[in-house]
């Protein structure tokens, strides 16, 4: 099956700083690369995602970048301020066939003001 | 946009004692939807796929007859944790992907805390 690498676990930044997130994964198959954002005691929120057919995607302060060959994929947030302090979970699947999605293990952001 | 929904946000109950917790698509047909468990400080851990119409398939290590899944219809899915224990409490979610098969809309999770 899918397995999800996810570091850091823990990243401090000062506000305005940029952050950087990254994910590896095993399973070639896996062609969609959504990022969620968790704020304590609620649901996991999308952020962004990528597909395999393109190498990066950007969205205002947040970008994803996707390396099919090396299956690594980073998750950058420029900017940063104190409200993106959360938990952020990268994640893999098969996209269009109602398959199950493997989650890295967390990275907890804490953006310093 | 695709809304999931679960009763109840919260429960408490007594250990052995069994508890149900609903998923809904309140605006969208799921034919598919996946319950997952996550214990603090810690990643979403699958635990079953829950098929409309057919039986769920459970992840390895998941007990079935422990966390029995019913997907009545198009729009819900229930997830019953049988003669519950102080170590199933947790956070359970579900989900259920989009019409395109792989954006996943959550619900807001069930918080179990069980005596």
């Amino acid at each position: 099956g899918e397995n999800v690498e996810q570091h850091p676990s823990t990243l401090s930044v000062q506000e305005g700083d940029s952050a950087v997130i990254k994910c590896t994964y095993s399973d070639s198959a896996s062609n969609y690369f959504p990022w969620y954002k968790q704020e304590l005691g609620k649901r996991p929120q999308l952020i962004i995602d990528i597909r395999s057919n393109v190498g990066e995607k950007k969205d205002q302060r947040i970008a994803v970048t996707l390396n099919k060959t090396a299956k690594h994929f980073s998750l950058h947030i420029t900017e940063t301020q104190p409200e993106d302090s959360a938990v952020y979970f990268c994640a893999a699947s098969i996209a269009g066939g109602y398959q199950k999605v493997t989650f890295g293990t967390g990275t907890k952001l804490q953006v310093i003001p | 946009g695709a809304v999931v929904s679960q009763h109840p946000s919260w429960v408490i109950c007594k250990s052995g004692t069994s508890v149900k917790i609903e998923c809904r698509s309140l605006d969208f047909q799921a034919t598919t939807m996946f319950w997952y468990r996550q214990f603090p400080k810690q990643s979403l851990m699958l635990m079953a796929t829950s098929n409309e119409g057919s039986k769920a398939t459970y992840e390895q290590g998941v007990e079935k007859d422990k966390f029995l899944i019913n997907h009545a219809s198009l729009t819900l899915s229930t997830l019953t944790v049988t003669s519950a224990h102080p170590e199933d409490s947790s956070f359970y979610i579900c989900s259920a992907p989009g019409l395109a098969g792989d954006t996943q809309y959550f619900g807001p999770g069930t918080r179990l805390t069980v005596l």
